[in-house]
């Protein structure tokens, strides 16, 4: 199966900040790879899919970027409401898709 | 509105059995990529199983032989039957719809295997 490597698996920020999340395939994956973002006991939000597309609805300071193995989640400024945990996902390998650990963003 | 609304979740004893449910609102089981993604308390995401507009379904090895994967599609709902459960089976169900990724999700229902 394809091991999907996030970093850092959290982190303190404030609101305004500018962060970035790293998620890292253990082989190509193309494009073919998702980010969500969950609050505590809610089910998890799609944010981006296709690396770069986002999801409608999604506010714009959201934005991914990366091919390949390696891939980026950037939130330009940070809000209140974005304090949670992300999560990667690849669905290149249709038969076994899988997620990344998680990155935690809490507050400063 | 498309909702999703898992229910069939509890406490079970090793080894029991168990059919989660997701009734879905809004669209058509059957003409989609219909999955089941759990996570266990305090850990992250683990893709389950999943059922193809054609039929097909696939699993985890970590529930193959186990979990089957169904729909009805006079009910559009969506559903999981769990069995020889066992305490690693402990976790949240959720049921999403998918398209590879992950649009749209249910509110989860907890499943919890212990003596």
């Amino acid at each position: 199966a394809i091991r999907m490597t996030q970093s850092p698996s959290s982190f303190s920020a404030s609101t305004g900040d500018r962060v970035t999340i790293t998620c890292r395939a253990s082989q190509g994956i193309s494009s073919y790879l998702a980010w969500y973002q969950q609050k505590p006991g809610k089910a998890p939000k799609l944010l981006i899919y296709a690396a770069s597309t986002l999801q409608s609805g999604v506010p714009s300071r959201f934005s991914g970027s990366g091919s390949g193995t390696d891939f980026t989640l950037t939130i330009s400024c940070l809000q209140s409401e974005d304090f949670a945990t992300y999560y990667c996902q690849q669905y290149y390998s249709y038969l076994a898709l899988t997620f990344g650990g998680g990155t935690k963003v809490e507050i400063k | 509105e498309v909702q999703l609304v898992e229910t069939g979740g509890g406490l079970i004893q090793p080894g029991g059995s168990l059919r989660l449910s997701c009734a879905a609102s809004g669209f058509t089981v059957s003409s989609n990529y219909m999955s089941w993604v759990r996570q266990a308390p305090g850990k992250g995401l683990e893709w389950v199983s999943v059922i193809y507009s054609g039929g097909s379904t696939y699993y985890a090895d970590s529930v193959k032989g186990r979990f089957t994967i169904s729909r009805d599609n006079s009910k559009n709902t969506l559903y999981l039957q769990m069995n020889s459960l066992r305490a690693e089976d402990t976790a949240v169900y959720y049921c999403a719809r998918s398209s590879g990724y992950y649009y749209n999700w249910g509110q989860g229902t907890l499943v919890t295997v212990s003596s």
